[in-house]
């Protein structure tokens, strides 16, 4: 089966210090992936998604980036941490075209900008 | 672009009542449309889905949902609710014309189910 890991689940970084989320998927190939942040009464807000190693397609002008080395990992970076990048964040897979419609999501990382 | 409009932020309600949790999305092209829910600080899950066929979906932990067309609705429904399903409530679409590629979520609906 299909399992989706996302570290750490906590983390508290100071201002203008740089940042590193990674994410990794096992049972699947070729999977899509998402970043997503999800800030206090705002919903899921789509950070970055990628459709093969290499392939990032950002939906939200920021401070972050995201970079995909292996099929199987999905990794969201800052240089310079600002306090509004504070929030949770989520990862999340989806299968092929037209066949596992639904994400699966990880189990989230909340980051505090102190 | 697809939104998702989820027209109540929080829901109170008493243990054994019934609830609904409204979805509403901007467009009436083919989608693909999904519940999921979340427990404090942990990711999503889901609850149902409508891909196709039956309007009327069953999910788990006893919810459905009912998608309408006409009105561009997804209203996610109980008949008796639990102290354990206090958490909060995603509508969400994605355009199957694109493949579903792109989930788009609603801001969330808090459930509160008190004593």
């Amino acid at each position: 089966s299909q399992t989706i890991h996302q570290w750490p689940a906590t983390l508290v970084q100071p201002v203008g210090s740089p940042l590193s989320l990674e994410c990794t998927v096992e049972g699947t190939s070729n999977p899509n992936l998402y970043w997503y942040r999800q800030a206090a009464g705002r919903g899921l807000q789509l950070l970055f998604y990628s459709v093969g190693i290499g392939q990032i397609s950002s939906e939200v002008p920021q401070n972050l980036s995201a970079s995909r080395p292996q099929d199987r990992q999905f990794i969201l970076s800052s240089k310079k941490l600002l306090l509004s990048d504070s929030g949770f964040y989520l990862c999340a897979w989806k299968g092929l075209w037209g066949t596992n419609t639904e994400a699966f999501f990880g189990q989230g990382t909340r980051l505090t900008v102190v | 672009a697809q939104s998702v409009t989820q027209l109540d932020s929080q829901v109170p309600v008493f243990e054994e009542a019934p609830v609904e949790l409204r979805c509403n999305y901007s467009s009436s092209v083919s989608v693909y449309l999904f519940w999921y829910v979340q427990y404090p600080n942990q990711g999503l899950q889901l609850l149902l889905k409508y891909l196709s066929g039956s309007t009327l979906v069953k999910g788990i932990n006893g919810f459905e949902a009912e998608f309408n067309k006409s009105q561009t609705s997804f209203h996610l429904r109980k008949p008796s609710v639990h102290i354990s399903d206090t958490a909060e409530y995603f509508c969400a679409v994605s355009d199957r014309n694109t493949g579903g590629f792109k989930t788009i979520f609603g801001a969330g609906t808090r459930l509160f189910v008190k004593a």
